[in-house]
């Protein structure tokens, strides 16, 4: 199994352009997730999904959009890149969490995608 | 608003000794409590967690304890080992059916010397 993979590793864009990041998981999870990492601001969460058709916003939401067609793929778009979208991003992945006192299953991370918006 | 919080952005530790990483949140609506670890260019890969209705968890070398009083957790590594290096992150969740959110912390490079 590769987990959760991530499309592409490395990218550069001018300001104003437009792009998407795909995320990719074979673990079958109903909860897909998209996070960005700041230096000094630890991870923090951009959108989210708990199933195939359904998103939700997190905390820093403004300037992405997301979609879940499929099960299995989670894309996160810009539609206007500006600098400060340039960010390490993470993508993740969970199943919804059964065992009793357990709030959240383990997540899992892809190896993010490192972005630099000129 | 930072509701988990990792005051120390960095710790050395002498191999073999013990590593200790603090942690601290404000929303005592959270109820479950995880760390992360990682490693340059990969994605953070999970470590251990802790219910709030527990106040340690051990894995091996890895023991985290919880303080809900205080609302603080600590993770112990011992004996730590250099592969230990990494920078680790704190994390909360709240019960909250079908939104499993974590609420991360800002992360604390530990570095493991020889």
């Amino acid at each position: 199994n590769a987990g959760v993979t991530q499309t592409p590793k490395f990218r550069v864009l001018k300001t104003g352009q437009s792009m998407t990041l795909l995320c990719a998981q074979d673990m079958n999870h109903e909860y897909m997730y998209w996070y960005r990492q700041d230096p000094g601001m630890g991870l923090r969460l951009i959108h989210y999904s708990v199933g195939e058709g359904t998103t939700a916003k997190g905390e820093v939401p403004d300037g992405y959009n997301v979609s879940r067609l499929k099960k299995q793929n989670f894309l996160l778009g810009l539609e206007s890149a500006a600098p400060s979208q340039t960010s390490v991003y993470f993508c993740a992945s969970s199943r919804p969490t059964t065992r009793p006192g357990v709030s959240t299953d383990t997540q899992y991370f892809g190896p993010g995608t490192r972005l630099t918006v000129l | 608003d930072q509701q988990v919080k990792q005051n120390s952005p960095s710790l050395s530790v002498q191999e073999g000794r013990i590593s200790i990483l603090n942690c601290d949140y404000t929303n005592s609506m959270f109820d479950y409590f995880l760390w992360y670890k990682k490693y340059p260019a990969e994605g953070p890969t999970f470590l251990i967690s802790i219910s709030s209705i527990k106040d340690k968890n051990e894995d091996g070398r890895f023991t985290v304890f919880l303080n809900k009083s205080a609302k603080h957790l600590s993770l112990h590594i011992v004996p730590s080992q250099p592969g230990d290096s990494a920078v680790y992150f704190c994390a909360a969740s709240r019960s909250n059916f079908g939104n499993e959110k974590l609420t991360f912390g800002t992360g604390t490079r530990l570095t493991i010397i020889p």
